[in-house]
């Protein structure tokens, strides 16, 4: 079952905007961790936010989590063309999925020079 | 270090033939996944390992899947026979139980066609 869904599935913005992208996910999570993936590379650590902590900041990147919602949000201040990726969030679990992330089906970013 | 490494990079292969995919993972790394990334299914986790030893394989579509981690620097996974609907792009993942948080470090992928 899906685990992360994010919102937008496709976000289009101009240099110099900033980017917001949603995850929602359905049950307890011990972290909660963004990854980037550019075309046709594998996928990329970016930030890891723990269920204890609110938000989470590193350069431009904002992280922020609601457990009481199950949901999270990554902002990317000021985007650069550089940032054209995809984006997906990742929930870890203790318990038997101890180790083991789950991924959502990602958001695709486009930023336009 | 190299980061995880995996072999080949793209693969083209006829319907019925036997493939075989390989990852390195980073040194000291104790756990392994292999995920299959397609447009229409996303990101799929077919197989972990946790110190070599499979731990789920839930994610495995059918019996002509297998996967092997021999010792702590090598995996593999099989199809056979391969299909059509076998092609996807295969990653391999590592990571290391300290912190317990499990960042994962993702190779370059074997982009892989099935004809």
């Amino acid at each position: 079952s899906q685990q992360g869904e994010e919102d937008p599935q496709a976000l289009s913005i101009q240099e110099g905007e900033n980017a917001t992208m949603n995850c929602s996910y359905k049950t307890s999570i011990n972290n909660l961790q963004w990854y980037r993936q550019n075309s046709g590379r594998g996928l990329v650590h970016l930030i890891l936010i723990r269920s204890n902590e609110r938000e989470k900041h590193s350069g431009r990147l904002r992280v922020t989590l609601d457990t009481s919602k199950k949901s999270s949000s990554l902002l990317i201040t000021a985007s650069r063309a550089a940032d054209t990726a995809s984006y997906f969030c990742a929930t870890g679990a203790g318990g038997t999925s101890y180790g083991k992330l789950t991924f959502g089906q990602g958001t695709i970013l486009t930023v336009h020079p | 270090d190299a980061g995880v490494i995996q072999s080949p990079r793209h693969e083209v292969t006829e319907m019925g033939q036997e493939v075989t995919l390989r990852c390195k993972p980073i040194s000291g790394h104790d756990y392994l996944f292999w995920y299959r990334q397609t447009m229409m299914r996303g990101l799929e986790l077919l197989i972990y390992f946790n110190n070599n030893v499979p731990i789920d394989d839930s994610g495995m579509p059918e019996d002509r899947f297998s996967a092997k981690m021999p010792n702590a620097s090598f995996s593999t996974l099989k199809i056979q026979p391969s299909e059509p609907r076998d092609s996807a792009v295969y990653f391999c993942a590592s990571s290391f139980s300290f912190p317990v948080t499990h960042e994962q470090y993702f190779g370059p992928g074997t982009r892989l066609t099935v004809t």
